[in-house]
Order: C-alpha cells, then sequence, then structure tokens
C-alpha cells in the first residue's frame, strides 16, 4: 500500500463547478499537509499548507485536513478553465522527506 | 525573476553516459531537494540539502551524485545513465522552519 493515495482522474467539471479533490494517507505521524497545482510542462505550484487538522481558506481554495480519518481534501470554488491542471497532495512529518500523491487531472470545460 | 531555476531544461543523451544538471535559488532559502517525477506524473524526491549538508537520501542509486557548493546552488551528477532514469528531475527550496517548497521547471531527461 502507498503511502499516499490519490484518485488520478481525469476529473472532468463545467465552469462554475465546486471541485472536490482528496487524498487519504496510512502514515499517521504526518503533520503537515499542502496542496500543488501543477501545469503541463511545468513545475509544481504551492497553493495551500496546512498544520495538523482543520480547514483553511485562501481565496476559492479551501484546504481541509481530518487526522482521525487520515484524509485531506482541497475545494475550488467556481471553477474556471483556467485551473485546468494536475492536483497534487504532498505531506510531511517535519522532517524534510515529502510524501507526494500521485496527482489528480482535472479539466474544468468552458 | 526566477526564484528557483534549473540547466539545462531539456536533456537528451545516450545511455552509459554522464550528466548533470544545475540548479540555484534566488530566494534565500537554506534547505534545497531534488524530486524525480516519472511519465505517470509521480513525483519522489531524491535527496535534501540543509546548509549545503545531505539530509534526505532516498535510496538513490550511487550513480547519482548531489553537490551543494553553497547555500544557493544543488547540483545533480549522474554517471552511467540508464534507460530509466529517464524523467523531468525537479530542484525544489525552501527555509528551515518552513514546509512550503518551491519548485523550479524541471529538466526533462531523456536517455536513448
Amino acid at each position: 500500500q502507498k503511502e499516499v493515495e490519490q484518485d488520478p482522474g481525469p476529473l472532468s467539471v463545467p465552469e462554475g463547478a465546486i471541485v472536490s479533490l482528496n487524498c487519504t494517507y496510512s502514515n499517521s505521524a504526518f503533520q503537515y499537509f499542502m496542496w500543488y497545482r501543477q501545469y503541463s510542462r511545468k513545475g509544481p505550484e504551492l497553493l495551500m499548507y496546512t498544520y495538523s487538522s482543520g480547514n483553511k481558506e485562501d481565496g476559492r481554495f479551501t484546504a481541509q485536513v481530518d487526522k482521525s480519518s487520515k484524509y485531506i481534501s482541497l475545494f475550488i470554488r467556481d471553477s474556471q478553465p483556467s485551473d485546468s491542471a494536475t492536483y497534487l497532495c504532498a505531506m510531511t512529518s517535519g522532517t524534510y522527506k515529502y510524501i507526494f500523491g500521485t496527482g489528480t487531472r482535472l479539466k474544468v470545460l468552458a | 525573476d526566477t526564484a528557483v531555476s534549473q540547466t539545462p531544461k531539456y536533456l537528451v543523451t545516450q545511455m552509459g553516459n554522464d550528466k548533470s544538471i544545475k540548479c540555484e535559488q534566488n530566494l534565500g532559502h537554506d534547505t534545497m531537494y531534488w524530486y524525480k517525477q516519472d511519465s505517470k506524473k509521480f513525483l519522489k524526491i531524491m535527496f535534501s540539502y540543509n546548509n549545503k549538508e545531505l539530509i534526505i537520501n532516498e535510496t538513490v542509486p550511487n550513480r547519482f551524485s548531489p553537490k551543494s557548493p553553497d547555500k544557493a546552488h544543488l547540483n545533480l551528477h549522474i554517471n552511467s545513465l540508464e534507460l530509466g532514469d529517464s524523467a523531468v528531475y525537479f530542484c525544489a527550496s525552501s527555509q528551515a522552519d518552513s514546509y512550503e517548497q518551491y519548485f523550479g521547471p524541471g529538466t526533462r531527461l531523456t536517455v536513448t
């Protein structure tokens, strides 16, 4: 079993929809959780960073962490065609080792 | 101003050759990383350096040797290239007390 599981998609939604992206993990030592967006042939770009359980909101993006279920989510409100990209979750226990999910490919249709 | 830069952007070479990839960051960060992203987009950490010291080596073959001449640079040298080394290699950096990593644009390595 992989330490971090993420549905690869692709996920296609109409413009304006609310998108829900998720990751599950097995290592209870993970404390710091990140979401990255990666456009085709570009480097990952940090979107959200959360520590431990709870919610964090930034504009149209909301990150949720449920440590009891070992489950993290990223919600995108009012999705735009420019949100079409691969979304990667990442986590670490506080060392310099980060574990990434395999990424979910999102397509927002105009 | 590019925060994390890598050279070259593309690298095509034959099996058995030796090649290097360079990374530089101008963010003033003291921790740098190398990642490998395979054809299925899976991003896997290879090395972490903090203040020029190697702190993470994720069971990477000895053919891969990172070198950090100073805090702003982390280079990756690969000996005796194999077909399985074909991937995109990303450099990243972060502050030691932060878990927010900033990635470079990647180096697409193709071994033929």
